[in-house]
């Protein structure tokens, strides 16, 4: 079964301030999509960034990031100049290419002090 | 443009009772996925649905949870005989068709919170 494994439930960073949050994951395919999804108290599941495994470049959306290590199986977030508007929690997620579900990890809650 | 709809957002009821959770998606997204998401985890597939018939249900828990989506459009999920442990957010998410679904982004709703006293 593949899972996606988040390892630090709680971080804390200064505002402007750059954070990584780390994820890994395990599956057998060699196929699948990876993404990071900001969750925050409104609850609403909005993506932030997404990786497809057969690309080898690491995808980057502004000031958000990832480090993709593909033999590793692992796939961080890094944000850089953090805002206030950041704090969230974050769920690294996995799919299948052809699948039809996501598997969500269980989350870092990631907060922004000013 | 309006994203995808869920009601009610917030359903308290008592043990052993029927409850209904509704979930409009975006207009023109044949896919339509339910999670759900307990305190503290990250959502959990239940079920999704490439228009009117449910192409994977393998995350339905047990034979107390169904979803219909009988037009294609709006779904609902039915929870018989709820127990405490039902209690989570049910989140809704909606995508357009693509080669294999995965490619195209999943949108989510707010969620319904269910609480079961």
């Amino acid at each position: 079964a593949q899972t996606v494994t988040q390892s630090q439930p709680e971080m804390s960073v200064q505002e402007a301030e750059t954070v990584t949050l780390s994820c890994t994951y395990d599956t057998s395919e060699n196929n699948y999509y990876l993404f990071w999804y900001k969750q925050p108290p409104s609850r609403q599941m909005i993506l932030v960034i997404r990786q497809e495994a057969y690309k080898q470049q690491n995808a980057t959306e502004n000031r958000f990031s990832v480090n993709f290590q593909k033999a590793a199986k692992s796939f961080s977030l890094k944000i850089s100049d953090s805002q206030l508007g950041d704090t969230a929690m974050y769920f690294c997620a996995f799919a299948y290419s052809s699948a039809s579900k996501i598997i969500f990890g269980s989350g870092t809650r990631l907060s922004i002090r000013p | 443009g309006a994203g995808v709809s869920q009601t009610p957002s917030n359903k308290v009821t008592e043990k052993g009772k029927y409850v209904e959770l509704r979930c409009d998606p975006i207009s023109g997204h044949t896919a339509l996925y339910w999670y759900r998401q307990s305190l503290g985890q990250g959502p959990e597939f239940l079920i999704y649905f490439q228009g009117t018939g449910a192409a994977d249900d393998s995350g339905l828990p047990n034979d107390r949870f169904f979803a219909v989506r009988p037009e294609g459009s709006v779904s609902t999920l039915k929870i018989q005989r709820t127990e405490r442990g039902d209690s989570a957010v049910y989140l809704c998410a909606s995508s357009i068709p693509g080669q294999g679904v995965s490619n195209q982004p999943q949108h989510f709703g707010d969620g319904t919170r269910l609480s079961i006293l």
